[in-house]
């Protein structure tokens, strides 16, 4: 199965700042990169995805990057706001016959102070 | 439009108690999960669906069984709870391979 990891397990910055989240996953068969945000007492949401033909893509003040070769992708969020305090899912699927299960990392616990 | 309807949102079981926790949504979307979400350790996929009638285990699938009998419901039974089992609960579900999955606002079940 799909090994991930994300890291930081934890991250503060200050309101206007910049946050950047990394997750290793093992699958070179991955073809989907889906980030999710979850907020307190909801379940996760998707923000962000990039597919495997693809380097970047951005949306307003979001990015993902992927580098296929290294097997990771990151999810860059600029000028931060308080709103954006929530905890962050890096999700790769593996393709094939997988039916788009999706392979959760531990979660990035992101704090944006005004 | 009410995407991924979970019920009941709260629910204290006995060591040993039965339940289904249900899952509906409105997007005619082909799969449906259940995820379990402990501190710590992310969303664990317990059971998934690819179509109605069809379902296969996840990650941690022990304790649970489920059921699609319909296209739009995806019900996840725990028929002797154990306090292991006490969890926040989510059901997901997607329209194809790799594309976007819409969550549920979660079961929080507590055995006791």
């Amino acid at each position: 199965g799909e090994n991930v990891e994300q890291h930081p397990s934890t991250l503060s910055v200050q309101e206007g700042d910049s946050a950047v989240i990394k997750c290793t996953y093992s699958d070179s068969a991955s073809n989907y990169f889906p980030w999710y945000k979850q907020e307190l007492g909801k379940g996760p949401q998707l923000i962000i995805d990039i597919r495997s033909n693809v380097g970047e893509k951005k949306d307003q003040r979001i990015a993902v990057t992927l580098n296929k070769t290294a097997k990771h992708f990151s999810l860059h969020i600029t000028e931060t706001q308080p709103e954006d305090s929530a905890v962050y899912f890096c999700a790769p699927v593996q393709g094939g016959t997988s039916y788009g299960k999706l392979t959760f990392g531990q979660g990035t616990i992101l704090t944006v102070h005004p | 439009n009410a995407g991924v309807t979970q019920t009941p949102k709260f629910q204290v079981l006995k060591t040993g108690q039965s339940m289904t926790l249900q899952c509906a949504q409105d997007m005619n979307h082909n799969s449906m999960y259940w995820y379990r979400q402990d501190p710590g350790m992310g969303l664990r996929l317990i059971y998934y669906s690819a179509s109605e009638g069809t379902t296969d285990k996840g990650e941690v699938p022990d304790g649970y069984n489920v059921s699609r009998l319909k296209k739009q419901n995806f019900l996840l039974g725990l028929e002797s709870a154990a306090p292991s089992q006490t969890s926040v609960y989510f059901c997901a579900s997607s329209s194809l391979e790799g594309a976007e999955a819409f969550f549920g606002q979660g079961t929080r079940l507590t055995v006791v």
